[in-house]
């Protein structure tokens, strides 16, 4: 079984400061973990993935995320906001081997505001 | 290159009509997959194909819902007797291979209202 808790349902930053969107999962077997960010009326699209290489992912747009075992944790972080950044961003794990590593179980979603 | 394309994008119907959603993958992706994203409950999955065959169907929430997959490509979800509950953004992803390691890419969805 896997689960996934986005700490904050909503984030609200000035542009230019830093970002953090807090991720916590829950995983039978060793997980890949991503983030996704949906613009309004826009698809999903991926930001990065972590799938047991290297614990600091860097992703798109200049975020990156650190895999933190002990925590289990998948914070996302971005040094400084910028307007464009304003959507919704979704943590989301799945099993990184095993018969349904195929299957994406999506956290609730932080809303990320950035106000000038 | 193309993405992933769902039609309609918005679709209104009568509580008791059926629906059609329609998802057409990027092209050679092997793997397809719905999920429905919903105020209450999130995104959850739905349905997953690789190629025609659909291994996993867990996440179909009744038997008025079902889908195919044809041609290795195009897939169809079939939502009968449309309730209120089932409105919800229905989204559709596909992928090269199925697995941890392959992004899916998802299409812009379908936006289902039951009156």
């Amino acid at each position: 079984a896997q689960s996934v808790t986005q700490l904050d349902s909503h984030v609200s930053v000035s542009e230019g400061t830093p970002v953090l969107l807090r991720c916590n999962y829950s995983s039978s077997y060793s997980p890949s973990l991503f983030w996704y960010v949906q613009h309004p009326n826009k698809g999903l699209q991926l930001l990065l993935k972590y799938t047991s290489a290297a614990t600091l992912v860097k992703g798109i747009n200049g975020f990156e995320a650190e895999f933190k075992k002990s925590e289990t944790s998948f914070h996302l972080t971005k040094p400084s906001a910028h307007m464009s950044d304003a959507a919704e961003y979704f943590c989301v794990v799945s099993p990184h081997s095993g018969g349904s590593n195929y299957k994406l179980t999506f956290g609730k979603g932080t809303l990320l505001t950035v106000n000038p | 290159g193309a993405g992933v394309s769902q039609s309609p994008s918005n679709k209104v119907t009568e509580k008791g009509k059926d629906v059609e959603l329609r998802c057409d993958p990027i092209s050679g992706h092997t793997a397809l997959y719905w999920y429905r994203q919903s105020l209450g409950q999130g995104l959850e999955f739905l349905i997953y194909f690789q190629g025609n065959s659909a291994p996993d169907k867990s996440g179909l929430p009744s038997d008025r819902f079902s889908a195919e997959r044809t041609g290795g490509s195009v897939s169809t979800l079939t939502i009968q007797r449309t309730q209120q509950e089932d409105s919800a953004v229905y989204l559709c992803a596909s992928s090269l291979e199925a697995g941890g390691g392959y992004e899916q890419y998802f299409g812009p969805g379908t936006r289902l209202t039951v009156t």
